[in-house]
């Protein structure tokens, strides 16, 4: 069975150091891996996927992902942390084929001035 | 804007009675998922349609039942509703099942 672990509840960064949220997986086969955003009170917004290819993937408002299969991570990260980043960030893991779309239990994260 | 469009944005009513919840896809996304998004359980997925055909089936309690028409909308019927129903009920789309899935504003439910 698939499963997606996102092991931190929150994170705390200051303004511009580096984002980076962790995400661990289990999937039987090659997954297809995504990231999410939510803000409050908003529906998910897609931020990037890993499909095949090229382990870094970079999305949108500057974050990217590094696909490891090794360590079987899809570590979200951005160079330098806005405030505006604070929000709900999801990990969401596919089987190839007709897996059901599973997320993660979602990391806040809070970015300090 | 994600292009996916759901109905009622918020719903209050009481225990036992049943709700539709109804999700306009993206123009073109052939598949619809389901969600349901509550404090101490997260992000649950329900069910998955693709093109009228239910395609994966999650932790859906069987009070629960969905369709996707042949129009593509697709709506989510909650019966004897319980307080524990209580949650944001989201909608996404896709092209296809293994592209991204575009989310809905959500679906607030108050079981009073």
């Amino acid at each position: 069975a698939q499963s997606v672990a996102q092991p931190e509840d929150q994170v705390n960064v200051a303004e511009g150091n580096p984002l980076t949220v962790k995400c661990t997986y289990s999937v039987s086969g090659n997954p297809y891996l995504f990231w999410y955003v939510q803000y409050p009170n908003r529906g998910l917004q897609f931020l990037l996927k890993y499909i095949t290819g090229d382990n870094l993937v970079k999305g949108s408002y500057g974050f990217e992902a590094e696909f490891n299969k090794s360590q079987t991570s899809f570590h979200l990260k951005k160079p330098s942390a806005l405030v505006s980043d604070s929000a709900l960030y999801f990990c969401a893991v596919r089987e190839r084929g007709w897996g059901k779309l599973q997320f993660g239990a979602g990391t806040q994260v809070v970015v300090t001035p | 804007d994600s292009g996916v469009t759901q109905t009622p944005k918020h719903l209050i009513t009481a225990t036992g009675q049943r709700v539709t919840l109804r999700c306009s896809p993206r123009s073109g996304d052939l598949s619809v998922y389901w969600y349901q998004q509550s404090l101490d359980q997260g992000l649950q997925f329900l069910i998955q349609y693709y093109n009228g055909e239910e395609r994966a089936k999650g932790n859906i309690l069987e009070r629960f039942s969905a369709q996707q028409f042949p129009d593509l909308h697709s709506e989510l019927n909650l019966s004897s509703l319980e307080l524990g129903d209580s949650a944001l009920y989201f909608c996404a789309s896709s092209v296809l099942q293994n592209t991204e899935a575009f989310f809905g504003q959500g679906t607030r439910l108050t079981v009073v």
